[in-house]
């Protein structure tokens, strides 16, 4: 069975303090990694989807990653409004579904 | 173009009564799904259709919840009878590929 997971549960950081956001996968033939970003009473928002091993995507202060086993989500010189919860997802090549970690919410402190 | 639409937004409703939650998809988008979500279990796959025919309803928790998409353009998720367990916010997504576009969601309340 697929499984991702995702540490830490929860983030605090200080404006302007750098980290990075983790997710380990266990999928059978993965086809693609996504990252999501939920604001409070709103739905996920597509953020960045890799495909192999080695490829990194850039969306301003937000960079993802991907390995063999895991991806990161880094995040550089955060300001307040990053201020969310960031949640992962895999899909495999058997099927259309995504697999869902249960997400890290962010606090970024002014 | 709007995104995913849901109605209603919130919905309160006693326990035993019927729910239907809606959804219209992006335009052009041949996949669309149904999720949940709660604080205990995170985001969980209901239901998905792929150019209107249901592929995979493993995730529905009972006969009580059923799904249809009569056309491209529409979906209903419905509840009958509704449970206080139901309670949770639901969220229907669409795709013309992998990346998944969800609505706002429906935030529902069985009292």
């Amino acid at each position: 069975e697929d499984q991702v997971t995702q540490s830490p549960e929860a983030l605090r950081l200080q404006e302007g303090e750098s980290s990075s956001l983790n997710c380990s996968y266990t999928v059978s033939g993965l086809r693609g990694l996504f990252w999501y970003r939920q604001d409070p009473g709103k739905g996920p928002e597509f953020l960045f989807t890799l495909y192999s091993a080695g490829e990194e995507k850039e969306k301003e202060r937000l960079k993802a990653t991907l390995t063999k086993k895991e991806s990161f989500l880094h995040i550089t010189a955060p300001k307040p409004e990053d201020s969310a919860t960031y949640l992962c997802a895999a899909i495999n090549f058997g099927n259309e579904k995504l697999t869902f970690g249960t997400g890290t919410r962010l606090t970024i402190i002014p | 173009d709007a995104g995913v639409i849901q109605s209603p937004r919130h919905e309160v409703t006693e326990m035993g009564q019927e729910v239907t939650l809606r959804c219209k998809p992006i335009s052009g988008h041949n996949s669309l799904f149904w999720y949940r979500q709660t604080m205990m279990r995170g985001l969980e796959l209901l239901i998905y259709f792929n150019n209107n025919v249901p592929i995979d309803d493993s995730g529905m928790p009972e006969d009580r919840f059923s799904a249809k998409m009569p056309n491209a353009s529409f979906s209903t998720l419905k509840i009958q009878p509704s449970e206080p367990r139901d309670s949770a916010v639901y969220f229907c997504a669409s795709t013309p590929g992998h990346e998944q576009y969800f609505g706002p969601g429906t935030r529902l309340t069985v009292t």
